[in-house]
């Protein structure tokens, strides 16, 4: 089964980069899925982020594009997120998720727990 | 960017009721919508895909139904566990867009 595991700092600073990284579990990074980035600012909806595929190709929100690169690590079976010159509206509880891009599947399924990040100085 | 509205934003039931939530979309997205099921402080579950093709799992009471631009997730008879918030979602090719509603929360009558 699946799983996927996100971790980094819970607090950073306004104007810093905000890094991340998600570690999957019982598959391969190197398997036919894009994995993804998704976040839920506290009481809002969701905001798909960006997703990678394991050759390095990406994809971005348009809204977040100028700020974000998404990473991937195939020896430690893992991706990354940074987003740069955060702000309070960066505030919010980030996912990774497996799938949303790409042929093999247009759902995100599943998804890791969770980690809020908050930016306060 | 396609837009999904949801509606109602706040469904009360009663176990055993049917519940029947909608997502539409601001333009056709084929029958590309998906529903996902969030209970307070966990991750979202994939529930339906392709508006209608339950995930691994899922039980038979939960039914997606739609195409274009209106979805409908149907709950046959509520059981206490499916008290929740559910979120459709979308992704659109060209060009490249994914969105999610903002949510029908599901709560005890």
């Amino acid at each position: 089964q699946v799983q996927l595991q996100e971790s980094g700092p819970g607090l950073v600073k306004p104007s810093e980069t905000l890094s991340l990284t998600c570690t999957v579990s019982s598959d391969s990074i190197f398997s036919d899925y894009y994995w993804g980035w998704i976040r839920q600012p506290p009481g809002k909806g969701l905001e798909w982020i960006g997703s990678i595929y394991h050759s390095g190709i990406t994809y971005y929100n348009p809204s977040l594009k100028s700020r974000v690169t998404i990473s991937v690590d195939t020896v430690k079976n893992q991706f990354s997120l940074r987003l740069s010159s955060v702000t309070a509206a960066d505030t919010a509880l980030y996912y990774c998720a497996r799938g949303g891009v790409g042929s093999a599947s247009r759902w995100f399924d599943p998804w890791g727990q969770g980690t809020l990040v908050t930016v306060s100085s | 960017e396609i837009v999904l509205t949801q509606s109602p934003a706040t469904l009360s039931l009663s176990p055993g009721e049917r519940a029947t939530l909608s997502c539409r979309a601001s333009q056709s997205v084929s029958r590309y919508l998906a529903w996902y099921q969030q209970k307070p402080g966990q991750a979202p579950r994939l529930l339906i895909y392709d508006a209608s093709n339950r995930a691994t799992g899922i039980p038979a009471r939960f039914s997606g139904s739609g195409s274009g631009t209106d979805f409908t997730l149907t709950i046959s008879s509520l059981e206490p566990e499916d008290f929740a918030v559910y979120l459709c979602q979308q992704r659109n090719d060209w060009p490249l867009s994914i969105t999610f509603g903002q949510g029908t929360r599901l709560e005890i009558k």
